[in-house]
């Protein structure tokens, strides 16, 4: 099966900073990879994704980034502020529809200091 | 809650007693699933439906058991073969667009 690895685990910046969370993922069929941010005590809220037919995404201060050859795909936020102050999901599918299942990395944990 | 309704939020089982954790959603959505989430582990899928009267395990399934009689609910029960059952749980369904999450349920073994 998939196997997805996130790294790093933690990230401490200062608020305006940047933050860059990176995934691998093994399986080159994989074709839909999304991010999900999770509030304590709340449910992962979809912020960006990215499909294999596509590089990069951007939104606002978030932005996605693709290699599919290298199998990994990275969160880019840029001016940080404290309420960006979460845990963060990547997540890789394979198949083309809505029914596939979504593997998840281990998240990682982002503290925005003002 | 965004279309997907799970109760209860906290749940508390005896040793060995099996509890039952709902999940209903409005979205017409074909496919639903259960996570686990435990601290540092992320999400680890437990059981999935695509359709009606049809399921599929996941990674971590030994211990749980699902039902999907109807298309908008998908319960999960955490049976007293799960030793370690203690942990957040969430149930999502799914479309082409992307996954929608409930709440999720926090299970505590007392």
């Amino acid at each position: 099966g998939e196997n997805v690895e996130q790294h790093p685990s933690t990230l401490s910046v200062q608020e305006g900073d940047s933050a860059v969370i990176k995934c691998t993922y093994s399986d080159s069929a994989s074709n839909y990879f999304p991010w999900y941010k999770q509030e304590l005590g709340k449910r992962p809220q979809l912020i960006i994704d990215i499909r294999s037919n596509v590089g990069e995404k951007k939104d606002q201060r978030i932005a996605v980034t693709l290699n599919k050859t290298a199998k990994h795909f990275s969160l880019h936020i840029t001016e940080t502020q404290p309420e960006d102050s979460a845990v963060y999901f990547c997540a890789v599918q394979e198949g083309n529809s809505g029914y596939s299942t979504l593997t998840f990395g281990k998240g990682t944990m982002l503290l925005v200091s003002p | 809650d965004g279309g997907i309704t799970q109760s209860p939020k906290y749940l508390f089982r005896k040793e060995g007693q099996n509890v039952t954790l709902s999940c209903e959603q409005n979205l017409n959505h074909d496919a639903m699933y259960w996570y686990r989430q435990d601290p540092g582990q992320g999400l680890r899928l437990i059981y999935y439906s695509q359709i009606v009267n049809d399921f599929q395990k996941g990674d971590i399934a030994e211990g749980y058991s699902v039902s999907r009689e109807k298309k908008e609910s998908f319960p999960l029960t955490v049976t007293s073969a799960q030793k370690n059952p203690t942990a957040f749980y969430l149930c999502a369904s799914s479309t082409s667009y992307g996954y929608t999450f409930g709440s999720g349920t926090r299970l505590t073994v007392v």
